[in-house]
């Protein structure tokens, strides 16, 4: 079964406006971690935002902000004030359990177009 | 601050011949992973390591080998390349994990796109 999932293939948002990816998730775990990674047209991996299951706040980081629903499984990714460069993959993740190891599960990921 | 290092950047093959992606972090961290990347499936484990001289499969193990000699490389083999293997692979490293604590971010490598023909 999908453990994440991201429902939106692409998505396009004019300059300056605010856009949200959306992330479900699946878990039994009690504990367990959110991530948001930029993957940018050159390739590289850039980590974005985290929220653990235990954070009482929704995470924000600069333009980034994630929504975290805890009954609904949820951990959307809102961006704020959508600028050009913000025009790439991103991907959900997650790592779940106290099990050995600190591996992600990926989605499979939201193209984010920004228009000028 | 070199992070995470990937050799090679890029490598064609032909079915059937061996390589091996070399992975290098100068971070001292004491988790490594490699994953692939391939269209409409995000990222996939392959194998990780937990520390010097230990590894475990991932989600994709089958047609890989990885060792990690030396606590700063870690080394993903393809003993009989299969196009099936075409891919872009991403080694990552982390801090372990901390309970309740921090978010032990992966950092990744900048990806080695590999064609088996």
């Amino acid at each position: 079964a999908q453990k994440i999932t991201q429902t939106q293939p692409g998505m396009f948002v004019q300059e300056k406006e605010a856009v949200t990816l959306d992330c479900t998730y699946d878990t039994s775990d009690q504990s367990y971690g959110l991530f948001w990674y930029k993957q940018p047209s050159s390739g590289e991996m850039i980590f974005l935002i985290y929220q653990g299951s235990y954070d009482e706040q929704n995470a924000t980081e600069g333009r980034y902000s994630l929504n975290f629903q805890k009954a609904r499984k949820s951990a959307n990714l809102v961006i704020s004030a959508s600028q050009l460069g913000d025009s790439a993959m991103y991907f959900c993740a997650m790592r779940e359990g106290r099990g050995y190891g600190n591996k992600l599960v990926f989605g499979a990921g939201t193209i984010l177009r920004v228009k000028s | 601050n070199a992070g995470v290092t990937q050799t090679p950047k890029f490598r064609v093959l032909k079915t059937g011949q061996s390589m091996t992606l070399l992975c290098a972090q100068d971070m001292n961290h004491e988790y490594m992973y490699w994953y692939r990347q391939d269209p409409g499936m995000g990222l996939r484990l392959i194998h990780y390591s937990v520390g010097e001289g230990t590894t475990a499969k991932g989600e994709v193990p089958d047609g890989y080998n990885v060792s990690r000699l030396k606590k700063q490389n870690f080394l993903l083999g393809l003993e009989s390349a299969a196009p099936s293997q075409t891919s872009v692979y991403f080694c990552a490293s982390s801090y372990p994990r901390q309970l309740h604590a921090g978010a032990n971010v992966l950092t990744f490598g900048a990806g080695s796109r590999l064609t088996v023909l």
